[in-house]
């Protein structure tokens, strides 16, 4: 059972570039989540999606998008990447009233320079 | 719109010493309340929840956390910590019905020095 995967798990970005990550679950959770997580300043909320087909700004969505591609996958996009950009995103999911809290991916640690 | 205050940020204790850490909450309506751990290097793990009754809940590793309405606080609590409790933990509140939206707590380190 893999729970949630993401991919990469590691990535170094030049300024400017663009890049998508992948977010896959196969616990048929309806919601899923993107965070980034900086020393300091615990997980703060990008995107959600709380069901498949819509999608939510959290805390800091400003540089990034986010598409809920099916039930399974959501991935989140970084059309210019910045090294204010650089941190460790986590994806997650949950079921919605669900009992067990969300669970989450392994991070993805992505380096702006 | 929800919030979450950790207001310890970083927390030193010895071993077999008492823990808590506090946590409290902003938001309006009904709310489901979780503890996260975060070992070094490691994804977040479910600790313990809240969603309605008993106000004490007991999660796993010996924690609990006591859910105040009242004080709109939801603290974490152990009797005994031990050398392995070294992470960060993490308070978060989930927005009840279909919203769903999850907000994390800024975390609070603990280092258990043996």
């Amino acid at each position: 059972n893999a729970g949630v995967t993401q991919t990469p798990k590691f990535q170094v970005l030049k300024t400017g570039q663009s890049m998508t990550l992948q977010c896959a679950q196969d616990m048929n959770h309806n919601s899923m989540y993107w965070y980034r997580q900086d020393p300091g300043m615990g997980l703060r909320l990008i995107y959600y999606s709380a069901s498949e087909g819509t999608t939510d700004k959290g805390e800091v969505p400003n540089g990034y998008n986010v598409s809920r591609l099916n039930k399974r996958e959501f991935s989140l996009r970084l059309e210019s990447a910045a090294p204010s950009q650089t941190s460790v995103y986590f994806c997650a999911s949950s079921e919605i009233f669900g009992s067990y809290g969300a669970f989450f991916g392994q991070g993805t640690r992505l380096t702006v320079v | 719109a929800q919030s979450v205050s950790q207001h310890n940020h970083h927390v030193i204790l010895s071993e077999a010493a008492s823990l808590e850490l506090g946590c409290n909450y902003s938001y309006g309506g009904t709310v489901n309340l979780f503890w996260y751990v975060q070992y070094p290097g490691q994804h977040l793990q479910l600790l313990l929840k809240y969603f309605s009754g008993d106000p004490l809940v007991k999660g796993i590793k010996g924690f609990e956390a006591e859910f105040i309405k009242s004080k709109f606080s939801f603290n974490l609590r152990k009797p005994s910590v031990q050398w392995s409790d070294t992470a960060e933990y993490f308070c978060a509140v989930r927005a009840g019905g279909a919203t769903n939206k999850l907000i994390f707590g800024t975390g609070t380190l603990l280092a258990v020095q043996p």
